[in-house]
């Protein structure tokens, strides 16, 4: 069964200090990873989304990278309005195509 | 463009009651799909509709169920509501079923049920 593991559960950063989310997964043939951040009360945003290993996308501070079996979400420079929780999920290239989450790292950046 | 409504935002219902949740996509997107999202769990996929067909079914037992409408729209019923149906509903939307693509699937705000 495909899975999705995100590492840490929670991350206190100051501002301005870089650091990485991990999403570990296993599915078998992957259509697409995709990263989405939520903030509370409110439905997960689109980030990115990564198809093949050595892949990587950027926007703003944040950059996705992809492997076999692990993407990175690494944040540089990170300022108070990235907290939030962000959340990776998996597709797989047949049959069932659903979005599989992990249950997400919640980012919370002081001044 | 409109993104992804759902409606109501916030509902209280009793043990046993049924509900009905309303999604309308962003115009032009022709599949709806429908997540459970709770503290413990996480995002938990419950179906996908496209062209008012059922084209997949999560685990949920058979008191979950929906529909989708000509014009793309979506409704999904939760009948004899239980304490642990309490949870925060999404619907997300995309031009055809399992190509959530360079854009991703787009999410509404959800809807937050509260069983009690």
């Amino acid at each position: 069964e495909d899975q999705v593991t995100q590492s840490p559960e929670a991350l206190r950063l100051q501002e301005g200090e870089s650091s990485s989310l991990n999403c570990s997964y296993t599915v078998s043939g992957l259509r697409g990873l995709f990263w989405y951040r939520q903030d509370p009360g409110k439905g997960p945003e689109f980030l990115f989304t990564l198809y093949s290993a050595g892949e990587e996308k950027e926007k703003e501070r944040l950059k996705a990278t992809l492997t076999k079996k692990e993407s990175f979400l690494h944040i540089t420079a990170p300022k108070p309005e990235d907290s939030a929780t962000y959340l990776c999920a998996v597709q797989r290239n047949t049959g069932f195509q659903k979005l599989v989450f992990g249950t997400g790292t919640r980012l919370l950046v002081s001044p | 463009k409109a993104g992804v409504t759902q409606t109501p935002r916030y509902l209280i219902k009793t043990r046993g009651q049924q509900v009905t949740l309303s999604c309308s996509p962003i115009s032009g997107h022709r599949s709806v799909s429908w997540y459970q999202q709770t503290p413990g769990q996480g995002l938990q996929f419950l179906f996908e509709y496209f062209s008012e067909t059922q084209r997949n079914k999560g685990n949920f037992p058979g008191r979950f169920s929906g529909r989708q409408f000509s014009n793309s729209r979506s409704e999904m019923n939760v009948s004899t509501l239980e304490l642990g149906d309490s949870a925060l509903y999404l619907c997300a939307s995309s031009k055809n079923p399992g190509t959530g693509g360079s854009y991703g699937y787009t999410f509404g705000s959800g809807t937050r049920l509260t069983v009690v």
